[in-house]
This record gives structure tokens, C-alpha cells and sequence, in this order.
């Protein structure tokens, strides 16, 4: 069955970097273009950041622009987001998410369980 | 940016009531509209895509409806396992797919 797993999540002062991974198992990873979302504590939840199935387009956010990187490697069907000069406002939970475009069909139909990113000093 | 407005923010309501959220769209956004379902502690949850589609595995009880701006979701017997937050999301944006603010559905 399709998995997505998260990690990389923790603790970490604001103007650093931390990266994230999201390992994917059960489907074609390279088949697939993947989402970054997030989810603040109490909050909703914020589009981050889309990368296509072989890395030929890429989009972001605009209030990650510049210092998020998202990238994937489809040899070990795992995707990453590289945060650099992280901000309190950066702090959330960090979703990967599957995207499904099929003709009328666009959606995240799987998603992974999240890690959590807290930005403080 | 298209801005996706959900209401209402909060809703209680009882086992077996019918039970209608509803999300309206800046623009239009023709039967991009995706309905999310989030229990606390969780990763949200696909259950209707393309506006109407019910996601495979995904109860009859939910329905979704709407094109162009309006939009609406409805569970029609709420059941125990139904109380939770939802969220829709517009998909007409390639790929910036925007989410709406949530609406928590609670037990009176």
C-alpha cells in the first residue's frame, strides 16, 4: 500500500536550517509530482512548496521563496525540503503529499503523518 | 491568489443530523474543489475530489456539490467517527492548490 514517512522534524534557532525527508513505498514515486504543507499549532492548512515528477518545474510559496529547496531523489523514492533561515513563523507540522493529476482529477490523495518543525530561540 | 472562505468556522451537532459546510472561492474555479476530513492528531484525509467525486473507500454519507465558486459538503447521518475538522481546497491553481480555513464539526 502507499506510504508516505516524514522525518527530520525537531527543534532548531531561528535563522538556521534543517532538512526534511519524506520516503515513499507502495506506488511509482517517479511517476509522481509531490507537495510540501504545513500546519501551524491550532492552524489550517498552508500549501509549501510542489516539485514534478522528474524535477523539471518546481514552485514554492511565496513566504518560503528564497529559502526553502525542495528536490527529490526518484533512485531512493524519497523527497526533501531544505529549510534555510528558518523563522518562528516557519514553525509547524510538515506534510509530503502525494498529487494526483488524471484528466478532471487534481488532489492530494495520500499524505504522510507529518513532523513537526519548531522554530525558537 | 485565490482565497478560499469556509463556513461556518465551527458547528455542533448531534449523531444522525444532516449536516452542510460550505466554501466559497474568490474566483472562479469551475469543479476544482477538494474536501479534506482532519481528526486531531492526524493527517488530513481525501474524501471527495473534482467537486462531487467520492474518494474510493470514502462513505456514501458524504456528498459534495457545486461549480464555479460555491461549493458545498454534506455528511447526511452523522455518525461518531464524522466529528472532526474539514477542510476543502481548490485545485484550479496549478499546482499553488489552496485550502480553505477549516470548519471544526463537534458533538452537542
Amino acid at each position: 500500500q502507499v506510504q508516505l514517512v516524514e522525518s527530520g522534524g525537531g527543534v532548531v534557532q531561528p535563522g538556521r536550517s534543517l532538512r526534511l525527508s519524506c520516503a515513499a513505498s507502495g506506488f511509482t514515486f517517479s511517476s509522481y509530482g509531490m507537495h510540501w504543507v504545513r500546519q501551524a499549532p491550532g492552524k489550517g492548512l498552508d500549501w509549501v512548496a510542489f516539485i514534478d515528477y522528474d524535477e523539471g518545474k518546481k514552485y514554492y510559496v511565496d513566504s518560503v521563496k528564497g529559502r526553502f529547496i525542495i528536490y527529490r531523489d526518484n533512485s531512493k523514492n524519497t523527497l526533501y525540503l531544505h529549510m534555510n533561515s528558518l523563522r518562528v513563523e516557519d514553525t509547524a507540522v510538515y506534510y509530503c503529499a502525494r498529487d494526483q493529476y488524471y484528466y478532471d482529477r487534481r488532489d492530494f490523495d495520500y499524505w504522510g503523518l507529518g513532523t513537526l518543525v519548531t522554530v525558537s530561540s | 491568489d485565490i482565497q478560499m472562505t469556509q463556513s461556518p468556522s465551527s458547528l455542533s451537532a448531534s449523531v444522525g443530523d444532516r449536516v452542510t459546510i460550505t466554501c466559497r472561492a474568490s474566483q472562479s474555479i469551475n469543479i476544482y474543489l477538494n474536501w479534506y476530513q482532519q481528526k486531531a492528531g492526524t493527517a488530513p484525509k481525501l474524501l471527495i475530489y473534482s467537486a462531487s467525486s467520492l474518494e474510493s473507500g470514502v462513505p456514501s454519507r458524504f456528498r459534495g456539490s457545486g461549480s464555479g465558486t460555491d461549493f458545498t459538503l454534506t455528511i447526511s447521518s452523522l455518525q461518531p467517527e464524522d466529528f472532526a475538522t474539514y477542510f476543502c481546497q481548490q485545485s484550479y491553481s496549478i499546482p499553488r492548490y489552496t485550502f480553505g480555513q477549516g470548519t471544526k464539526l463537534e458533538i452537542k
